[in-house]
Order: structure tokens, then sequence, then C-alpha cells
């Protein structure tokens, strides 16, 4: 029950892109295509913003994307908006029925 | 709409116990594996367990086993969590979410749950 790896902060300009990195194992993310995003603004729930690795649900805009290379998954948030500005938490399952989160990567909109 | 509703939440000593309750409506409770999940004061998101439809399935996180129990009633549409031993590090809000393949699609809003003398 290992935590993934992510970076603690991002930032960009209105309008710019950011990417977000997941690093986990082969008994995670490598192992499976179950990779999910959130994002958490202060004070509320996370919200679902991409999963099974670039899966969007209804509502989230397509500037959220996601996707996965080997032990590694990542989020892209391309024209950065002022709401944008917000905490992100990847998460994948891990076996077992267990779920590993990473340790969030705070985004700034610059 | 799909609505959780968590409650239970306050100050407790180390030691002691607390029940969490999280009410569900909007969907078919019965039919999806639901999870809890805590974010300490500050800190990130960590996965504290799950439960199957029929009640009987469950995983927990290693800190949490033998002293967490989750359990739900799907005639109440409620899911619960009974906290005992408690510690100083499980201070923490606690959200309840419903687990759809490895994605939480659908969140509480939390309720605190403070350990401390």
């Amino acid at each position: 029950q290992s935590a993934l790896t992510q970076p603690p902060s991002a930032s960009g300009s209105p309008g710019q892109s950011v990417t977000i990195s997941c690093t986990g194992t082969s008994s995670d993310v490598g192992g499976y295509n179950y990779v999910s995003w959130y994002q958490q603004h202060p004070g509320k729930a996370p919200k679902l913003m991409i999963y099974e690795v670039n899966k969007r649900p209804s509502g989230v805009p397509d500037r959220f994307s996601g996707s996965k290379s080997g032990n590694t998954a990542s989020l892209t948030v391309s024209g950065l908006q002022a709401e944008d500005e917000a905490d992100y938490y990847c998460s994948s399952y891990a076996g077992s029925n267990n779920l590993a989160f990473g340790g969030g990567t705070k985004v700034t909109v610059l | 709409e799909v609505q959780l509703v968590e409650s239970g939440g306050g100050l407790v000593q180390p030691g002691g116990s607390l029940s969490l309750s999280c009410a569900v409506s909007g969907f078919t409770f019965s039919g999806d594996w639901m999870t809890w999940v805590r974010q300490a004061p500050g800190k990130g998101l960590e996965w504290v367990g799950n439960i199957k439809q029929d009640g009987i399935d469950k995983d927990y996180l290693d800190s949490v086993k033998g002293r967490f129990t989750i359990s739900r009633d799907n005639a109440k549409n409620s899911l619960y969590l009974q906290m005992n031993s408690l510690r100083a590090e499980d201070t923490a809000v606690y959200y309840c979410a419903r687990w759809i393949w490895g994605r939480l699609d659908s969140w509480g809003q939390g309720t605190l749950v403070t350990v401390s003398s």
C-alpha cells in the first residue's frame, strides 16, 4: 500500500498547458489501466476528472487529458484557466481491491 | 441527483471510538462497491477501505486493519465506518465515495474526525 509519486507543485499562465506526472510501480500504475485523476479546491470534496487513464466523465472539459507510459501516468491541462487552480491527485488500482493515491500536486495559475 | 452525506464526525480522545455514517441517494446503492477515503489536515488523500455490494467482502488499509470496520445497510442506503482504538494520526476528514472499477465517481462532503486529549 505505497503512495504514488507526484510533484508537489506545477504552474502555468492562463492559456498555457501544464502536465502533472504520477509515478508508481508495475503493481499499480504499470499493471492496470485504472488510473484516475481528481481535482480538489480548498475546503471541497475531490472531483473525478479522468478515469481509466484517459477517459473524461460527462461535464469535464476536454482541456483535461490523461495518458500513461509504463509506470508513469500524466494529466495535462491545456488552455489553463483561473478556475483550474487547485490540488490534483492521481490514483491507481493496486490489486486486491486496494487503491493507491499520489501525494497531490498544487497547480497555480500565474 | 447523486448525493452522499457523511455524518458522525467529532472530537474523540485517543483510544476512543467513533462511528461514521454515509447516507446515499440518487443511485442504486445496493449495486455498487463503496469506499472510505480520508484526508489529514493539509495532507493528501488516503484510501481507508472498500466494501462490496453484499457487505461481505471488505478490504482495508493496513494501518486500520483490526481497528476500523466498514459495513453497509442496503435497505437504508447507508454506509458505515466504525472506528475503534483511535490514534492521533487518524485525525482527518473522512469521505465516503462510490467505487466503480477503481475510480471514485461520486463523493460526499466529508466529516471531520479529531483525535485529541
